[in-house]
Formats: C-alpha cells, structure tokens, sequence
C-alpha cells in the first residue's frame, strides 16, 4: 500500500506559471522527500524536510509540511518546459525501514 | 551524474524464467532499497539491505529475493516469473538506513512475455 497520496493527478499549465502539487500520508513521520521522474527514467531527489521542519527552499523549489495535518506541499516558481515529468513525494516512518512513494502528480509545462 | 548503475536496462524474459537484476550502489551508501514500478504508478518498495542484511520487506512474494555485496553491488532475483511481473526495476542507495534522500539508477524495464 502507499503512503503518500498526491494532489492532483496531473497538472497542466503554461511556461512562466507557478505550479502547486500537494501530498497527504497516513502515519507518523521522520521526514519526507519529493522526487522527480522525467519519462519513466530513475528519480532524481529534490528536496528532504524533517518532521520538525515547516519549510524549505531549494533554488525555484519550495516544500512546507504540516505534520498535524499529515500534508506537504511543493511549490514550482517560473516553471519551464524543462520542469515537465512525474512529481512523487515519499515519507520515512516513524519507526520504519523503508521509504514509501505515492502515486505522482504529472506535470505537463507547456512553452 | 547517477552514482548508482543498474543493468540490464532492457529484458525479456518468458513467464516461469528466472531473472537477475544488477546494481551497483554509490560508494559509502551502506543501503540500498529495490523497488517495482509499473506504468503509470509510483514505486512500490519491495526490501532493503543494510550492510549485507536483508533490512525490511514489502508485500512481495518470496520468489522476490536479494543480495548486497560487501562492494557496494546489488541483486534482485526473480523466481517463477509471471506476466504481472513487467514493469520498471529501480535501485536506490542510501548513505544510511534513513534520513537521506535516495539515489536512484535508471531502472531495468523487464518485460515478461
């Protein structure tokens, strides 16, 4: 089973515009990572927030968590063409081995 | 700019065949997790090892089995192969059993006819 589910399924939006991709989980959490998956490549890791973290930035990347709401969210600023694959967000459990994906949010820029 | 390689990158096995996936992991990673994708889902995690030792398990059949190498290598066996097994294979390693993000391999689409 998944833990992490992302919202919504696929986005499309034009070159310039931000893009918003949320992500809801089940159970307590050390931290939780997005990814992205350009055409069923291997994923490249974007960015880890901890449990005690609410926020954070990476270039035009930014992620916030709220774990009393079991939610995280990523941010795209001044997305590009370039920006377009598969976004997934993963959770390390609290007390777990194993890093758990969700579905995905596709996102098509479109220039 | 991956430091994880996995091969073959292509397969195609008959169902009932056995088949070996290969990965070898960024030098230092002590962990490295496989998982299962099919098309259009998101990675499904089926075990991990840490040091050599099998560290956790997905709901995946025992005919899914493994091995980590003191080298930083990798395998994943596939007993009994069936038609359900198609999908895309992806290593990841892990400098410890958490708290990192993973580096992942281009994965190995096996395909099984």
């Amino acid at each position: 089973s998944q833990q992490g589910e992302e919202d919504p399924q696929a986005l499309s939006i034009q070159e310039g515009e931000n893009a918003t991709m949320n992500c809801s989980y089940k159970t307590s959490i050390n931290n939780l990572q997005w990814y992205r998956q350009n055409s069923g490549r291997g994923l490249v890791h974007l960015i880890l927030i901890r449990s005690n973290e609410r926020e954070k930035h990476s270039g035009r990347l930014r992620v916030t968590l709220d774990t009393s709401k079991k939610s995280s969210s990523l941010l795209i600023t001044a997305s590009r063409a370039a920006d377009t694959a598969s976004y997934f967000c993963a959770t390390d459990t609290t007390g777990g081995f194993k890093t758990i994906f969700g579905a995905g949010t596709r996102l098509f820029v479109k220039a | 700019e991956t430091g994880v390689t996995q091969s073959p990158t292509h397969l195609i096995k008959t169902r009932g065949q056995q088949v070996t996936l290969r990965c070898s992991s960024q030098s230092g990673h002590n962990t490295v997790s496989w998982y299962q994708q099919a098309l259009g889902q998101g990675p499904q995690f089926i075990f991990q090892y840490y040091r050599e030792e099998e560290n956790g398990r997905g709901n995946f059949p025992p005919r899914f089995s493994g091995l980590q190498f003191p080298n930083y290598s990798s395998e994943l066996n596939v007993n009994a192969l069936e038609l359900d097994d198609s999908a895309l294979y992806l290593c990841a390693s892990n400098p410890d059993r958490g708290g990192y993000g993973y580096t992942f391999g281009s994965g190995t689409r096996l395909t099984v006819v």
